[in-house]
Order: structure tokens, then sequence, then C-alpha cells
């Protein structure tokens, strides 16, 4: 079975500051997915970014940038110039690349995100 | 372009009654996932269905909870004589295929209180 550590509980940042959320999974699989979801205090679940783990090449979306090593099993979240509405639980997710029983995402603990002025 | 819908937003209910919650997945998505997240932890699966099949029920307790996703009408998930241990927030995701590529849209949750 997969698994997804989350060793920060609560991370803080300043506004415009840069930081980074970490993430390691365990599985066998070689084919699979990774997933940053952002829940804000209105509880939404909100898709920030997505990585293949076939791809080499980090994913990227806006301010949001992954740091993806696969021989690690790690995925970590890098936000640039934070700002107030980052501020949420951040989730990192892992799904496989098989059909059926394993479509299932696998969730962290989650990281509460705190952005200070 | 209405997303996953889940409701009702809150549900109360007291010990031994039964809890219906609903999903009607984004349109034209035909594979429907519960997940449960209790206080201050993540979303833990519950179970996956597409049209009219449960696919994977693995993450759900074998007494009390059931699901069904019809072929007209939202997903149900149905919790029989709950407990307190049954408060938590239950989220519904669709996604437009079963692999691996296609991302699950989640709903806003239920949040379910036990009195």
């Amino acid at each position: 079975a997969q698994t997804v550590t989350q060793s920060q509980p609560e991370m803080s940042v300043q506004e415009a500051e840069t930081v980074t959320l970490s993430c390691t999974y365990d599985t066998s699989e070689s084919d699979y997915y990774l997933f940053w979801y952002k829940q804000p205090p209105s509880r939404q679940m909100i898709l920030v970014i997505r990585q293949e783990a076939y791809k080499q090449q980090n994913a990227t979306e806006n301010r949001f940038s992954v740091n993806f090593q696969k021989a690690a099993k790690s995925f970590s979240l890098k936000i640039s110039d934070s700002q107030l509405g980052d501020a949420a639980m951040y989730f990192c997710a892992y799904r496989s690349a098989s059909y059926g029983t394993a479509s299932k995402l696998t969730f962290g603990t989650g990281t509460r995100l705190q952005v200070t002025l | 372009n209405a997303g996953v819908m889940q409701n009702p937003r809150h549900l109360v209910r007291r010990r031994g009654q039964e809890a219906r919650l609903r999903c009607s997945p984004m349109k034209g998505h035909s594979h429907v996932y519960w997940y449960r997240q209790l206080p201050e932890e993540g979303l833990k699966f519950m179970v996956y269905l597409q049209k009219e099949n449960i696919i994977d029920e693995s993450g759900m307790p074998k007494e009390r909870f059931s699901a069904e996703f019809p072929k007209e009408g939202p997903s149900i998930l149905r919790i029989q004589q709950v407990v307190r241990g049954d408060s938590a927030a239950y989220f519904c995701a669709s996604s437009l295929q079963g692999a691996g590529n296609q991302p699950q849209h989640f709903g806003d949750g239920t949040r379910l209180s036990i009195l």
C-alpha cells in the first residue's frame, strides 16, 4: 500500500517570501501521479499542482512549483512571493496510474501554512 | 459549468439516526469517489463508484455504511445508526474517467455532526 508523509504540521512565511512544504511517499510502482491540494478555511479542496512520475521536468503553475525527486520519493511544493490568500492547509496526495481499484487518492496529514505581514 | 455539488452542506443527527449525503458529479463525469476527513486530519478514501457499480469499497467500514450511484440521480453515501465517531467532513470527488491522469474535482463537502 502507498503511504504519503508530510512531516511539517505547521509552517509560517512572511508575505512576499518563499516557502517550501515537504512531502515524501512510499510506493513500489513506477508510474503514478502526485498532487498538491489546498484547503482554505472554507474547507474546499483546490488542486494546486500535479506531477506525472514519468516526467523529469518539475511542474510549475504561476507562483507554485514542485521539486520532484523520484529516486528519493520526495515531492516538495515551493510557493514564491507568498500572499495572504495562500494561508491554508496543504495536502500532498498520491494516485496510481493504474485503472480501477488503484485510482483513489492517498493523502498526507497536511501542513498548515500561515502567512504573516 | 456547475462543479461537484454536495448537499446538505451541514447535517446534524442524533446518535442512532440515519444520515444521507448526496453528491452530484460534474456534468459528464461517471466516476465518483467519497472521502472522509476527521478533525485535524487528512482525507481518507472510502469508496469509488462508477455508474451503478461499486469499483472499490476498501476504505468503507463494513457495517452501517453503504454507497450507491444509480443510473439516474446523485450518488448517495448512507450511514445507518450514526455514532459520535462518525462526526467528520465527507467529501465527494468526480472524474471523467478512472485513469490516474484524470483529475478528481472535489465538492465543498458535507459536515456531519452527531449529537
